[in-house]
C-alpha cells in the first residue's frame, strides 16, 4: 500500500519561529509536492521538486523555502513563522510522467500564535 | 494559474441517487483534468482523469464529462452511498511558466449522502 507521511498532525509555533515539516514518501516517486488548503480556496501549491535537490516554486512560495536531499524526502521550511502561515499543510508525491496523479499525506495542521 | 471554480459549494443527495458535481475552468491549455476526493481527517484521493482529447471517461460508479466548448468538467457518482460523502475537488493540469506541469485546484464541493 502507497504511503505518504507527514511528521505532525497538528504543531502550534510561536511568531518569528523557524517551523520544520517533514514529508516521506515509500513509493519511490520522482515528484513531491507542498501545499496549503484553507477554507474556501482549495489547495494551493507552495513548492514542488521533480528531483533530488531539485526544486520549483508554485503559486504561493513566499515566506517559504524546501529542501529534498533524499529522493523519499521533501520539507517544508517556515523561515519565521507569522500567523497567516496558520493552516491545514499537505505534502503529495506522484510518478515523474504521472503528475496528475497525486498521492496525498494525511496533513499537519499548523497554528502560529 | 489560472482559476478553477466549482458551481455548487454543498451537494445533498439521497443514498441510492446518482451524483452530478461540477466544475468550470478556464485554461484553454489544460492537457488533463482531475478529480479527487477528500475524506474529513485525510488527504485528498485520486479518483478519475480525463485528457483533454476526450469528452468522457468511465470509472468504477463513476463518469467524467468533459466539454470543451463551454469549459466545463462534471463528476457523476452512480448510486451514491454514505462512503461517498466528502470534499470533492476538480484540477487541471496546465503548465508553469517553467515548461513544467503543476495542479491547479478548484475549492471544491461537500457532498452529503443522506441516509
Amino acid at each position: 500500500d502507497v504511503k505518504v507521511t507527514q511528521s505532525s498532525r497538528y504543531l502550534v509555533k510561536r511568531t518569528g519561529e523557524k517551523v520544520f515539516l517533514e514529508c516521506v514518501q515509500d513509493m519511490d516517486h520522482e515528484n513531491m509536492f507542498w501545499y496549503r488548503q484553507d477554507p474556501g480556496l482549495g489547495l494551493r501549491l507552495i513548492y514542488f521538486s521533480y528531483d533530488v535537490k531539485m526544486k520549483e516554486k508554485g503559486d504561493i512560495p513566499e515566506g517559504y523555502s524546501v529542501s529534498r536531499e533524499k529522493k523519499e524526502r521533501f520539507s517544508l521550511i517556515l523561515e519565521s513563522a507569522s500567523t497567516n502561515q496558520t493552516s491545514m499543510y499537505l505534502c503529495a508525491s506522484s510518478l515523474l510522467d504521472r503528475d496528475y496523479e497525486q498521492y496525498f499525506g494525511p496533513g499537519t495542521r499548523l497554528t502560529v500564535t | 494559474g489560472e482559476s478553477v471554480g466549482l458551481h455548487l459549494p454543498t451537494l445533498s443527495v439521497q443514498e441510492g441517487d446518482n451524483s452530478i458535481i461540477n466544475c468550470a475552468y478556464s485554461n484553454s491549455a489544460s492537457d488533463y483534468f482531475i478529480w479527487y476526493k477528500q475524506e474529513s481527517g485525510k488527504g485528498p484521493q485520486f479518483i478519475i482523469d480525463i485528457r483533454s482529447n476526450m469528452d468522457k471517461r468511465q470509472g468504477q460508479r463513476v463518469t467524467v464529462l468533459l466539454n470543451k466548448t463551454v469549459k466545463h468538467l462534471s463528476l457523476q457518482i452512480a448510486a451514491t452511498q454514505p462512503g461517498d460523502s466528502a470534499v470533492y475537488f476538480c484540477a487541471e493540469n496546465s503548465f508553469m511558466d517553467t515548461g513544467r506541469r503543476a495542479l491547479t485546484f478548484g475549492s471544491g464541493t461537500r457532498l452529503q449522502v443522506q441516509p
